[in-house]
């Protein structure tokens, strides 16, 4: 059961193109992880955030955690080919792993 | 440090047949897990072990679906017989400090299984 939903599904950019992707969900988090994918390859944590309204940046991306806690969202700015990939946010409740969202897959076209 | 090691990378299966999968997670992370993951989706827990017992199976199909840690170190998940529904990458990963590790899920490359 996915108990977070992404969107976009599917992202196709231009090189040089900011893009926001949103992780939502109706349970509140008690933290929130970021992943990336690529083709053949497991995912790779990016971020934690673990207070609401949270923000973190990792050079040109920037993790925002809901003020809830039941959302968070991901911006990438001026989006580069090695950012190709599918994004996955997973959240934990206390005690508990980390369920996985649905993703979205990113394509930056040169 | 080596990461997480899976093997094979690739298995094409008929139906109806057996498939194991192995997994040798990070030394020293307690914690292993086995996820499935379809095309393009999040990946889904299959099970988790802490040290070589497993505290969460209920998302495991026990009829046709057993894991398996000996001595908390490796892991192996298999699946007899396999079905054509069971095409999926099969993803194992762990952390150190339990479900809620900060510093996240180490995953291996994955298992990609094709059932024909």
């Amino acid at each position: 059961t996915q108990l977070l939903e992404q969107s976009p599904q599917f992202l196709s950019i231009q090189e040089g193109e900011n893009l926001t992707v949103y992780c939502n969900s109706s349970s509140v988090f008690s933290s929130l992880q970021w992943y990336r994918q690529e083709p053949g390859e497991g995912p790779v944590l990016l971020v934690t955030v673990v207070t609401g309204g949270e923000v973190k940046k990792l050079k040109r991306l920037t993790f925002q955690f809901g003020d809830a806690r039941k959302d968070s969202s991901l911006h990438i700015t001026a989006a580069q080919p090695g950012d190709t990939g599918l994004y996955l946010c997973a959240g934990g409740h206390t005690g508990n792993q980390f369920y996985f969202g649905t993703g979205t897959s990113l394509t930056v076209i040169p | 440090e080596a990461g997480v090691v899976q093997s094979p990378r690739y298995k094409i299966i008929e139906k109806k047949q057996p498939v194991a999968f192995w997994c040798n997670p990070i030394s020293g992370h307690n914690t292993l897990y086995w996820y499935r993951q379809n095309l393009g989706q999040g990946p889904e827990l299959l099970i988790r072990y802490e040290n070589e017992e497993a505290v969460d199976d209920s998302q495991l199909p026990k009829d046709r679906f057993s894991a398996e840690r000996l001595k908390g170190v490796d892991s192996t998940l298999k699946i007899q017989p396999a079905e054509l529904g069971d095409s999926a990458v099969y993803l194992c990963a762990s952390s150190l400090v339990g479900p809620r590790d900060p510093h996240g899920y180490t995953f291996g490359s994955g298992t990609r299984l094709t059932v024909v």
